[in-house]
């Protein structure tokens, strides 16, 4: 499978729990992302990685999250003390440096906080 | 004004009618620009991007125009598995990601 992969597809957690998710971009790509999209609404960017840098960080990205890509090439996604809100999909995207060719998204993990 | 907006529909439409949608960006200064198809509970995918030039490809043809800031897709003889939601993306320059930015999409539902 040469596409983006994200684990766990589904994850279910009682607020206030820790969450982490994982992503493994496409190989050549060295750029990452990480979006949420709540129902009704278009992705939302959250962060971004050049290889192991991470780049960008939006607003959105609360002190309660945090992302890795330590080796530039898998990245982790964590969220700590989840809350009700944060029940969304999280879309992991890669792309090459050049971004004219648009970003390939893995299937997203569904999180609902329970 | 929002970085990019879409009119979220939905639209009905009988299949092998032709549909069009606009989509408006706000930042004059970006140079990409995309439309995703999303399907219910699944990820974007690009569809296509969109040149300065407009482009086609097969039924889909899409546009820009800089003057207005809009960009649109018509889709020629619809078919039922083109219902879907359309997320039209732009770059937002300056961004470390390229900055691309989605709108909320305008959802198309083509009826028998």
């Amino acid at each position: 499978d040469t596409g983006v992969s994200q684990d766990p597809r589904h994850k279910i957690t009682k607020r206030g729990q820790n969450v982490t998710f994982r992503c493994d971009p496409i190989s050549e790509h060295n750029r990452l992302y990480w979006y949420r999209q709540t129902l009704g609404q278009g992705p939302e960017f959250l962060t971004y990685f050049q290889n192991e840098a991470q780049l960008e960080k939006s607003r959105l990205l609360s002190d309660r999250f945090s992302a890795e890509r330590p080796k530039g090439s898998f990245s982790t996604l964590e969220i700590q003390r989840t809350e009700q809100g944060d029940s969304a999909m999280y879309l992991c995207a890669s792309s090459k440096a050049v971004v004219n060719y648009g970003y390939t998204f893995g299937s997203g993990t569904r999180l609902t906080v329970v | 004004r929002k970085e990019v907006e879409q009119d979220p529909g939905p639209f009905n439409v009988p299949e092998g009618a032709t549909v069009a949608f606009n989509c408006t960006y706000s930042n004059s200064a970006s140079q990409s620009f995309f439309w995703y198809r999303q399907d219910c509970r699944k990820e974007p995918k690009l569809l296509m991007s969109v040149y300065s030039s407009g482009n086609e490809d097969g039924r889909f043809t899409a546009q820009l125009n800089r003057a207005s800031q809009y960009i649109s897709l018509l889709i020629r003889d619809s078919k039922l598995s083109d219902s879907a939601t359309y997320l039209c993306v732009v770059n937002r320059p300056g961004g470390g990601a390229d900055g691309l930015t989605f709108g909320k999409g305008t959802h198309l539902i083509i009826q028998p």
